[in-house]
C-alpha cells in the first residue's frame, strides 16, 4: 500500500520562505508531483520531480530524495495569493494514476 | 491546457436518489479519473475511467455505488447511486492530456461537482 504524510497547516508572512514536507511509502515509485488548490477551486499542477534533486520554477522549487522517501515544496517571496492547500502526489510506475497526500494548508499573513 | 466541463456544478439531493455527473474535455485525452474530496480533506481516487470498458475502481469503491461510463476519449460520467449524507462531497473529473508533458503525468481538473445529500 501507500502512505503519505504532510504537515496539516503552515503559516508564514508575506515575503518569507516556507517549506512543505512530504514523506511517503509507496511501491514502484516513479516521481513526485505537487498541486495547489485555492478554496473553492480545482487543484492545479505546480511541479514534478522525476529524478532526485531540485527543480525550480520561478518562486517555487521542489526537491526529491528517493533514498529518504522524502520530498518538499519550497515557496519563496511569499505572497497573499499563495494562501492555499498544497498536495504532494507520488506517481506509481506503470500507471498514470496519482494518489494525493493529506495536504498542507498554507496561510500567508501580511 | 484544456477546458474540462463538469455538470452539474452543484446539486442538493435527497437520500436514496442517484445523480449522474458529466465530464467533457475539449482536447485529446489519454487518461481520465474521478476523485472525491470531502470538505477540508485531500483528494481520494475513486476510479480510472476506461474508454469502452469497465472502470478500474480503487479499494473501497464499487461499481454498484459509483457506476462510470466513458463512451469516447473525451467524455465520461460518474453516477452516485442510492445517495446518503455521507456521499456529500465534491466530485472531480481529471485528465491527462495527450502530448502535454506526458512524462510528468500532469493532471488537469474540472471545477468539480459539489453534492449535498439531505
Amino acid at each position: 500500500g501507500q502512505s503519505l504524510e504532510q504537515p496539516s497547516e503552515v503559516t508564514a508572512v508575506e515575503g518569507a520562505i516556507v517549506q512543505i514536507n512530504c514523506t511517503y511509502q509507496t511501491s514502484g515509485f516513479y516521481g513526485l508531483s505537487w498541486y495547489q488548490q485555492h478554496d473553492g477551486g480545482a487543484p492545479t499542477f505546480l511541479s514534478y520531480n522525476g529524478l532526485d534533486g531540485l527543480e525550480e520554477t520561478g518562486r517555487f522549487s521542489s526537491f526529491l530524495s528517493r533514498s529518504d522517501s522524502y520530498g518538499y515544496l519550497l515557496l519563496q517571496e511569499l505572497q497573499m495569493k499563495d494562501s492555499a492547500s498544497y498536495f504532494c502526489a507520488p506517481r506509481s510506475y506503470n500507471t498514470d494514476k496519482l494518489i494525493f497526500g493529506t495536504g498542507t494548508r498554507l496561510q500567508v499573513f501580511p | 491546457s484544456a477546458v474540462i466541463s463538469q455538470k452539474p456544478s452543484r446539486d442538493i439531493c435527497q437520500r436514496g436518489t442517484s445523480l449522474t455527473i458529466q465530464c467533457q474535455v475539449d482536447s485529446q485525452v489519454t487518461m481520465m479519473f474521478w476523485y472525491r474530496q470531502q470538505p477540508g480533506q485531500s483528494l481520494t481516487l475513486i476510479a480510472t475511467a476506461n474508454q469502452g470498458s469497465e472502470a478500474t475502481y480503487e479499494s473501497g469503491f464499487v461499481i454498484d455505488k459509483f457506476p462510470i461510463s466513458r463512451p469516447n476519449l473525451t467524455f465520461s460520467t460518474l453516477t452516485v447511486s442510492n445517495m446518503s449524507p455521507e456521499d456529500s462531497s465534491i466530485y472531480l473529473c481529471s485528465v491527462v492530456l495527450a502530448g502535454v508533458r506526458d512524462h510528468t503525468g500532469e493532471l488537469f481538473f474540472g471545477e468539480g461537482s459539489r453534492l449535498t445529500v439531505l
